[in-house]
């Protein structure tokens, strides 16, 4: 079966840093573009970043370019988002997904982690 | 980033059809076959209906399609049924520098 379970979320203060997690099964990790997407309590989904299957590529929205890194481990299969200068914006459930068609096309999500910023 | 304009909310009665649309620009929608639609029902992850504009996921209902006109990409809902009542986003490629991914704003589909 086809598995992402994201982990690492938590209640961080303005400012502080934190590193999200999410582990693969059931699929050839290393053959796949991964990602993560955003939605901030009862709003919309927005994409974060992107890694290309190799580790080669990487995008980032705007808004958290700079401030987050995305990383990938293919022999541990496993994926993760570097968080420093969190502000309250960033406030979320955080999810991870593989991209079926290396084109946005998203077809396996894990559960979320939720990351709340607040002092 | 400017996020994809969808209409807030769609309604129709079980066994209607209903389409939601899209809108986005040259750089996104209209200049690349990269759009993808999903659905969310509350408190779950988003699923993946339809990606690359047309195309329909393994073990999704055919009664969900998607097409393209210019910079307005669409999903329709044939048969609706009242498991379609939820949250909707499209999304898509975006030719900045360095490329990215925007998803739409989201239509809440109500079954009447």
């Amino acid at each position: 079966e086809v598995q992402l379970v994201e982990s690492g979320g938590s209640l961080v203060q303005p400012g502080g840093s934190l590193r999200l997690s999410c582990g693969a099964s059931g699929f050839t990790f290393s053959t796949f573009w991964m990602n993560w997407v955003r939605q901030a309590p009862g709003k919309g989904l927005e994409w974060v970043a992107n890694i290309k299957y190799d580790g080669s590529a990487k995008s980032y929205v705007d808004s958290v370019r700079g401030r987050f890194t995305i990383s990938r481990d293919n022999a541990k299969n496993s994926l993760y988002l570097q968080m420093n200068s969190l502000s309250a914006e960033d406030t979320a459930l955080y999810y991870c997904a593989r991209d079926i068609s290396a084109s946005g096309g998203l077809d396996c999500w894990g559960q979320g982690t939720l990351v709340i910023v607040s002092s | 980033q400017s996020a994809l304009t969808q209409p807030a909310s769609v309604s129709g009665s079980p066994g209607q059809s209903i389409t939601i649309s899209c809108t986005g620009t040259s750089s996104d929608v209209g200049g690349y076959n990269y759009v993808s639609w999903y659905q969310q029902h509350p408190g779950k992850a988003p699923k993946l209906l339809i990606y690359d504009v047309t195309n329909r996921p393994s073990g999704v209902s055919d009664r969900f399609s998607g097409s393209k006109s210019g910079n307005t990409a669409s999903l329709t809902i044939s048969g609706l049924q009242a498991e379609d009542e939820a949250d909707y986003y499209c999304t898509s490629y975006r030719s900045t520098s360095p490329p990215l991914y925007v998803f739409g704003t989201g239509t809440k589909v109500t079954v009447l």
